[in-house]
């Protein structure tokens, strides 16, 4: 298995522009998250979805969209680029039965490093 | 929300124990602990985790306090490749994880 892949690694974008940060996983899990981390802080939540066409907000939703039109993709959109979204961005997966609370890991990927201009 | 405090940093040596304590005095009944760890330049990775019990896998040993009120993540001999952020995380409901910024450790040869 690849796990958690994001593409692409780096990225440079001009405000006011727009780019959609892409994230495959081929575990079969039901869960998938993004993050972001600024410089020296920890991880906060963007956006998850607990299934294909399911998404809700987390922590700092502002400034983005995301899909889940299939299990295996979590697409994150940035429609206007603004220099508060220069961060690290991850992208995370995890398998959780329906209707379980089993407390399993959440399986990370390698992240994108965004600057916005 | 439950939190978790660490220390910011801490130092050792290699091939010696590393104890890195996280109280987390709100935690509630069902509130399970984890440990997440985030080399240099990567992404966040599953240490352990536990309830109640102390739990021991490949990487490392949880030991739980008795009213759950603390915890300390042991790993039992240092290498270099140990030094990261590792993270104490009371997972909050069944879909997230919340980090706070987590202690760093660093490991001398």
């Amino acid at each position: 298995n690849a796990g958690v892949t994001q593409t692409p690694k780096f990225r440079i974008l001009k405000i006011g522009q727009s780019m959609t940060l892409q994230c495959t996983q081929d575990m079969n899990h039901n869960y998938m998250y993004w993050y972001r981390q600024d410089p020296g802080m920890g991880l906060k939540l963007i956006y998850y979805s607990v299934g294909a066409g399911i998404t809700d907000k987390g922590e700092v939703p502002n400034g983005y969209n995301v899909s889940r039109s299939t299990t295996e993709d979590f697409p994150l959109r940035l429609e206007l680029a603004a220099p508060s979204q220069t961060s690290v961005y991850f992208c995370a997966s995890r398998f959780s039965p329906s209707g379980s609370l089993i407390n399993n890991e959440q399986y990370f990927g390698p992240g994108t490093r965004l600057t916005v201009t | 929300d439950a939190k978790t405090t660490q220390p910011n940093s801490m130092e050792s040596n290699e091939e010696e124990p590393v104890h890195l304590p996280c109280n987390h005095s709100t935690i509630s009944g069902t509130d399970y602990i984890h440990w997440y760890r985030q080399l240099p330049s990567q992404g966040p990775e599953y240490v352990i985790h536990g309830l109640t019990s102390n739990v021991n896998n490949r990487m490392a040993s949880l030991a739980i306090a008795e009213d759950r009120k603390s915890s300390t993540l042991i790993l039992h001999r240092a290498t270099l490749r140990d030094a990261a952020v590792y993270y104490c995380i009371l997972r909050d409901n069944d879909y997230k994880l919340s980090f706070g910024a987590g202690t760093t450790v660093t490991v001398r040869a």
